[in-house]
């Protein structure tokens, strides 16, 4: 596609239940970036991929989410157990080249949880 | 690690005048400074970025300034227009172990443009 695509755009679902979130980078992008924005807040850094390759998970908020990228393209980031403080938008970004200021960071629309 | 502060939070203004956005950085090491821009159901879209090697930036009605000795840099919007409403968002990047990957955002301004 020409863009980032996210998918479910929107998510509903309860407390304790794992929920999966599917990022589609651009074709060719070889960096993928996963941020959280909770309602009025920044963007929050949770984890990078350079080719499959994720070289700092410390952003993950804690062991019950965890995010997986294969074949250089498709990225899913898992959330176990949902709690409730859990419920943001998660974002997801590509760009062509690796490393912050190299290339311009393209964004999705994001998937927005809310935990019940 | 890298802290962002911006302000204001929230920004009215009339059409036709001009919008400043001020945002302070921690970390002296930082180097490149974007501007993003997200509209109501929307990704954040880069507007204009910044390099510590130049002190200003201008692209049409957009301009970014910055001072390293403060650590500070600012979005200045001329002639607004209604269609520049959106929450806007300062960044730093922060290389950290020296693997240049993350940027830290500020809080966004909620910016709005009264006809």
């Amino acid at each position: 596609g020409a863009g980032v695509s996210q998918s479910p755009s929107n998510k509903v679902t309860e407390k304790g239940k794992d929920v999966e979130l599917r990022c589609d980078p651009i074709s060719g992008h070889t960096a993928l970036y996963w941020y959280r924005q909770r309602l009025g807040q920044g963007l929050e850094f949770l984890i990078y991929f350079q080719g499959n390759s994720a070289p700092d998970k410390s952003g993950l908020p804690s062991d019950r989410f965890s995010a997986e990228r294969t074949g250089e393209s498709v990225s899913t980031l898992t959330i176990q157990r949902t709690q409730q403080e859990d419920s943001a938008v998660y974002l997801c970004a590509s760009s062509a080249r690796p490393g912050v200021g190299t290339g311009e960071l393209f964004f999705g629309e994001g998937s927005r949880l809310t935990v019940l | 690690g890298e802290n962002v502060e911006q302000h204001p939070s929230t920004l009215s203004v009339q059409e036709g005048d001009s919008a400043v956005i001020k945002c302070t950085y921690s970390d002296s090491a930082s180097n490149y400074f974007p501007w993003y821009k997200q509209e109501l159901g929307k990704g954040p879209q880069l507007i204009i970025d910044i390099r510590s090697n130049v002190g200003e930036k201008k692209d049409q009605r957009i301009a970014v300034t910055l001072n390293k000795t403060a650590k500070h840099f600012s979005l200045h919007i001329t002639e607004t227009q209604p269609e520049d409403s959106a929450v806007y968002f300062c960044a730093a990047n922060w290389d950290s172990g020296g693997s240049n990957y993350k940027l830290t955002f500020g809080k966004g301004t909620l910016l709005t443009v009264n006809p």
